[in-house]
């Protein structure tokens, strides 16, 4: 079993429908992330959440919308998508802890396509 | 904010060539630094990571990496390359400044192929 899994690995979706993405760690980590992969970008991060408590959004569009019940399980809710919004998803754990250099871990990612 | 370039969207080497993947960061104080490989249709897998330590970082699959601040740089190398490297290589920062922020910045990504 790989430390963080992913589900669904593949999703389409059309503009009006809503779905989630599911993400599980394994390796006893306080901290979770989702990432964001289209082609020719950089990964950009989306979403922080330190023990369950979201610490970072940067300007992500609301029809993304995070969950984090618990500090194994990460959610990304997804509702009016855009075409632009497909792309790779890349959940992420770490144990965070003082002074940085955490080595954060990848799940092997969702590819949403919006229709 | 920290920062890093990857110097080359796509480096071509023929199997058995050096490999040489460029990262340069920004920042005035040293950061954190990382290596990240990922293969066709899976997550990003670490190479090696910079903490202070030792300027030469040993990793993974034969891959090492320099820090040299003079120079703001972290390249990665492999004295031999091999079909199963072709993949897409990330350099990421962390600001060791910010103990508050986890999350690592990542470069815009090098594929590399590799010629039989």
């Amino acid at each position: 079993e790989t430390g963080v899994t992913q589900t669904p690995r593949h999703l389409v979706m059309g503009m009006t429908n809503k779905k989630s993405l599911k993400c599980e760690q394994h390796l006893g980590h306080n901290a979770m992330y989702w990432y964001k992969q289209s082609a020719k970008k950089p990964l950009e991060l989306m979403f922080v959440y330190n023990f369950k408590e979201q610490t970072e959004n940067n300007s992500v569009p609301s029809r993304f919308s995070p969950e984090c019940p618990n500090s194994s399980h990460l959610f990304l809710h997804l509702h009016t998508l855009q075409p632009e919004d497909s792309a790779l998803y890349l959940c992420a754990s770490s144990q965070a802890g003082t002074g940085g250099g955490n080595t954060i871990y990848f799940g092997e990612g969702s590819w949403l396509t919006v229709v | 904010a920290q920062s890093v370039t990857q110097l080359g969207s796509h480096v071509s080497v023929s199997e058995g060539a050096l490999v040489l993947l460029r990262c340069n960061y920004s920042s005035s104080v040293p950061p954190y630094l990382f290596w990240y490989v990922q293969y066709p249709n899976q997550g990003l897998q670490l190479l090696l990571k910079y903490t202070s330590a030792a300027t030469l970082v040993k990793g993974i699959n034969g891959f090492e990496a320099e820090f040299k601040k003079s120079e703001t740089s972290f390249h990665l190398t492999k004295p031999s390359a091999h079909m199963s490297d072709a993949a897409e290589y990330f350099c990421a920062v962390s600001d060791r400044r910010d103990t508050g922020r986890r999350a690592l910045t990542f470069g815009s990504g090098t594929r590399l192929q590799v010629q039989p």
